[in-house]
């Protein structure tokens, strides 16, 4: 499993709330990506970290922010959460020495947005 | 946003049945990643390919980096019912650290 955790793995809130999603890796990668996965798009990444305080947007980013105070922890945050950000959401971490290298997935956090 | 395009969507076989799904894209790339998932859990890797017509198997399962570097393939052969799950493909290019996804195929196993 590539030592990701993710938290929570479930989670039900109501519009309008703020929502923080951890991801937590164990062995110091680099690369750590966040996605959301719905039926008929596949996995589509909201943003990527290539180090602590570095980030970028990825294909679907509106509504959505992220930090890396840490080399450990990637944090997803949604400020104000809506029905349309209903999903589920993968952590992901890259492994290798080359560009690109491999991926490897958190167990995913099932956030549904009332 | 860019996706590969994956197929077939979906596919019933019978038990001890070989199967060929593939992904094709408009772009090049350098690197084809192969995943199942199951359900409630994330995409775990099957096997990564590198370069143009390598051929890589893991088990039953092999798959193949197309010539073209546009396209990829992956052949089960002698599916059992635990083959069940969606398989993703995943493709990027040298350079970046991002990849896309295809928007997979579920398998179903028959007995």
């Amino acid at each position: 499993d590539a030592g990701i955790t993710q938290s929570p793995r479930h989670k039900v809130t109501e519009t309008g709330t703020p929502v923080t999603l951890r991801c937590h890796q164990t062995e110091n990668h680099r690369y750590m990506y966040w996605y959301r996965q719905d039926p008929g798009h596949g996995l589509r990444l909201i943003h990527y970290s290539y180090g602590v305080k570095d980030t970028d947007k990825g294909e679907v980013s509106d509504g959505y922010s992220v930090s890396r105070s840490k080399t450990e922890d990637f944090l997803l945050t949604l400020e104000s959460a809506t029905s349309s950000q209903t999903s589920v959401y993968f952590c992901a971490i890259s492994v290798g020495q080359g560009s690109p290298d491999t991926q490897y997935f958190g167990p995913g956090t099932r956030l549904t947005v009332l | 946003g860019q996706q590969l395009n994956q197929s077939p969507q979906s596919m019933f076989i019978q038990e001890g049945e070989d199967v060929s799904m593939n992904c094709t894209s408009s772009s090049i790339f350098n690197t084809w990643l192969w995943y199942k998932q199951d359900p409630g859990e994330g995409p775990v890797l099957l096997i990564a390919l590198y370069k143009a017509g390598e051929l890589t198997s893991n088990g039953r399962l092999t798959a193949q980096f197309g010539i073209t570097r546009k396209d990829s393939f992956l052949n089960i052969s002698a599916s059992i019912p635990s083959d069940v799950g969606i398989y993703f493909c995943a493709g990027s290019t040298s350079g970046t650290y991002k990849y896309i996804f295809g928007t997979g195929t579920r398998l179903k196993v028959l007995a």
